[in-house]
């Protein structure tokens, strides 16, 4: 399987902790994208990458929220002293280069906190 | 804020009626629209990319217009089956001069009966 793949599918955790998310993207891709979707909303930008560079960060992304891609292959996402707010579903996508390009999404990582 | 408005919010057919969604948005700053297909417990899949003014793009029985004076785009499905049943899910590119992102609307939820 060669998509963007997400890890892990879902997690539970207590109010307080910390969190981290893995996403492999398609190996070719040098974007990298996270988004946040919540119930009835569409996904909600996070922050991006162009290889290990991080070229975009939401003004809404606390500063509990960090995001990193070294080397320009797979990211990481944690999320420190977590909230109930951050219940979500967290989605990472890649994409080809510049311009227009159509993004590809994995499955995505469903978060709880309790 | 940006303001990505999706119509209806959901729909209910039955199987053979042919339907169609609005996505409307501000038109300035436009660069591309991106529709994606998001099933349950799948990854939002990309549709269509669409660019310029006056696109239309097909894709089996879906297919979708754009216009980007005005700020809207139509997706219109022919003959809806069961397994289009998904949320539709617009987003403008490039918008207020970022071209790292896209911006999502709430999505419409199709639901196709037998």
């Amino acid at each position: 399987d060669t998509g963007v793949s997400q890890d892990p599918r879902h997690k539970i955790t207590k109010r307080g902790q910390n969190v981290t998310f893995r996403c492999d993207p398609i190996s070719e891709h040098n974007r990298l994208y996270w988004y946040r979707q919540t119930l009835g909303q569409g996904p909600e930008f996070l922050t991006y990458f162009q290889n290990e560079a991080q070229l975009e960060k939401s003004r809404l992304l606390s500063d509990r929220f960090s995001a990193e891609r070294p080397k320009g292959s797979f990211s990481t996402l944690e999320i420190q002293r977590t909230e109930q707010g951050d219940s979500a579903m967290y989605l990472c996508a890649s994409s080809l280069g510049s311009g227009a390009g159509e993004l590809f999404f994995g499955e995505g990582s469903r978060l709880t906190v309790l | 804020i940006l303001n990505v408005e999706q119509s209806p919010q959901s729909l209910h057919v039955q199987e053979g009626d042919s339907t169609n969604f609005t996505c409307s948005f501000p038109s300035s700053n436009f660069y591309a629209l991106h529709w994606y297909r998001w099933e349950t417990a799948k990854s939002p899949e990309a549709l269509f990319v669409m660019t310029l003014n006056g696109d239309e793009k097909k894709k089996g029985r879906i297919s979708a217009t754009l216009n980007t004076k005005e700020g809207y785009s139509y997706l219109y499905i022919k003959g809806s089956q069961p397994e289009d049943s998904a949320t539709y899910l617009c987003a403008p590119r490039g918008y207020g001069g970022s071209q790292g992102n896209l911006i999502f609307g709430k999505g419409t939820k199709l639901s196709v009966k037998p």
